[in-house]
């Protein structure tokens, strides 16, 4: 089976635009995470989608927001970017949701704030 | 609240070494511990989970309840274990999958 992907894989953009991060998971998986990851703070988690719903959301503003299609594929969107959102975007898919499944990552986007 | 704590940021050994990774966990539910590593510029990957009991690539890790740690250990360090590796918990009993990450360890080992 092919692994997470994620697109784009680089992204440079300015202070207030926003962007939109793809992400599709494993065939089958129904459960997709994302995860922020900078060098001062680690890896932090944003949110969890499974069928379509948002299941959880991490300590982040309300300029962080999701979604997740039909079909399991998941967009995350930042609007009014900020220098602080540098960071390297991992998406994590699994089969179903909870304590009892593993996450897989896909291979991240590196977003530069400018 | 620190749910995953890794003291070292960075570790260095040579090759035939034993190594250590160490991983204390604060949680009140009922945590499954992971480790995670990262090879250089290759995706973030699953090393091994608690609950599978295995041994990959030489790696083992014991979950101690009393001590709340989940050390991840291998007897002879190789230079392709050279790798930032991650502790990691979920709540075992939860609906929600989410992760919770330690700072991460970057394990250099010289040859």
């Amino acid at each position: 089976k092919a692994g997470v992907t994620q697109t784009p894989r680089y992204l440079i953009k300015t202070r207030g635009q926003q962007v939109t991060l793809s992400c599709s998971p494993i065939s089958g998986h129904r459960s997709v995470s994302w995860y922020q990851q900078t060098p001062g703070q680690g890896l932090q988690f944003l949110f969890e989608y499974f069928s379509e719903t948002q299941r959880n959301k991490g300590n982040f503003p309300g300029r962080f927001s999701g979604r997740q299609f039909s079909n399991s594929r998941s967009e995350m969107n930042v609007s009014t970017l900020e220098l602080g959102d540098s960071a390297l975007y991992l998406c994590a898919s699994s089969l179903g949701t909870g304590g009892k499944e593993t996450q897989y990552f896909g291979p991240g986007t590196r977003l530069l704030v400018l | 609240a620190q749910r995953v704590t890794q003291p070292e940021k960075l570790l260095s050994v040579f090759k035939g070494a034993p190594v250590e990774l160490k991983c204390n966990y604060s949680y009140s539910g009922s945590p499954e511990l992971f480790w995670y590593v990262q090879y250089s510029r290759q995706r973030l990957q699953l090393l091994l989970r608690h609950i599978s009991r295995e041994s990959i690539k030489g790696f083992t890790a014991d979950l101690n309840k009393g001590e709340t740690s989940f050390h991840l250990k291998k007897p002879f360090a190789q230079e392709e274990d050279s790798a930032m590796y991650y502790c990691a918990l979920i709540d075992r009993g939860s609906t929600l999958g989410r992760l919770y990450f330690g700072r991460g360890t970057q394990l250099t080992v010289w040859p």
